[in-house]
């Protein structure tokens, strides 16, 4: 069983809509969950991290996780062609506490003008 | 301040001989990580340096790979007897402390015809 899944995607919205990429992981005792986008060609940028159950919102950007589930997401509100990328999930913690995270493939997010 | 370096940011090799990758850490973080992503794949945790601890290598894929941090500063990752599969993009990421997120430097793309 993958630790970190993500949906591949391509996931497609309209330019103005709300993008929602989901991830699910498989170590109940993770303690840290962050969010990555990655452009082509270019390295992880850290967007969001989140480590207490609920939301957590920053700018257009809403982190959400249920640790109950072993699900977190990101919501994306009033989505930009400039949004367009891969979104990377990570998790820490667990069996590998306090040290590497652990990444899903990713999610590829495009938005249409 | 400045964020993470390496370099080369490109690595054309012969399959058979060593390379030396370089990162140099965002100043005064303690915590340093060594990924690599290869095509269509996610990243993959290689090894991590803490302080004066000794390094987690839990991820080297085979004796071919080696690291080290000189001055709890720059680190070097060796491959010795490069081969195909080694191609991929070495990603360097530091945090201060592991607790905290990382941050990731641009990459070395190795290519090893």
């Amino acid at each position: 069983q993958k630790e970190v899944e993500q949906n591949s995607g391509p996931l497609s919205v309209p330019e103005g809509a709300i993008a929602s990429l989901n991830c699910t992981y498989s170590d109940r005792g993770s303690q840290s969950f962050f969010w990555y986008r990655q452009y082509s060609g270019k390295s992880p940028e850290l967007i969001m991290f989140i480590y207490s159950n609920g939301d957590k919102e920053d700018g257009r950007f809403t982190a959400q996780l249920n640790k109950a589930s072993q699900y977190v997401s990101l919501l994306i509100r009033d989505s930009q062609p400039s949004d367009s990328a891969t979104y990377l999930c990570a998790v820490k913690g667990g069996r590998q506490a306090g040290t590497a995270l652990i990444f899903g493939k990713g999610t590829t997010l495009s938005v249409s003008s | 301040g400045a964020g993470v370096s390496q370099s080369p940011s490109n690595k054309v090799t012969e399959k058979g001989k060593d390379v030396e990758l370089r990162c140099d850490p965002i100043s005064g973080h303690t915590a340093l990580y060594w990924y690599r992503q290869s095509l269509g794949q996610g990243l993959e945790f290689l090894i991590y340096f803490q302080g004066n601890s000794a390094p987690d290598k839990s991820g080297l894929p085979s004796d071919r790979f080696s690291a080290e941090r000189t001055g709890g500063s720059v680190s070097t990752l060796t491959i010795q007897r490069t081969q195909q599969e080694d191609s991929a993009v070495y990603l360097c990421a530091s945090s201060f402390g592991t607790a905290n997120e990382q941050f990731f430097g641009p990459g070395t793309r190795l290519t090893v015809l």
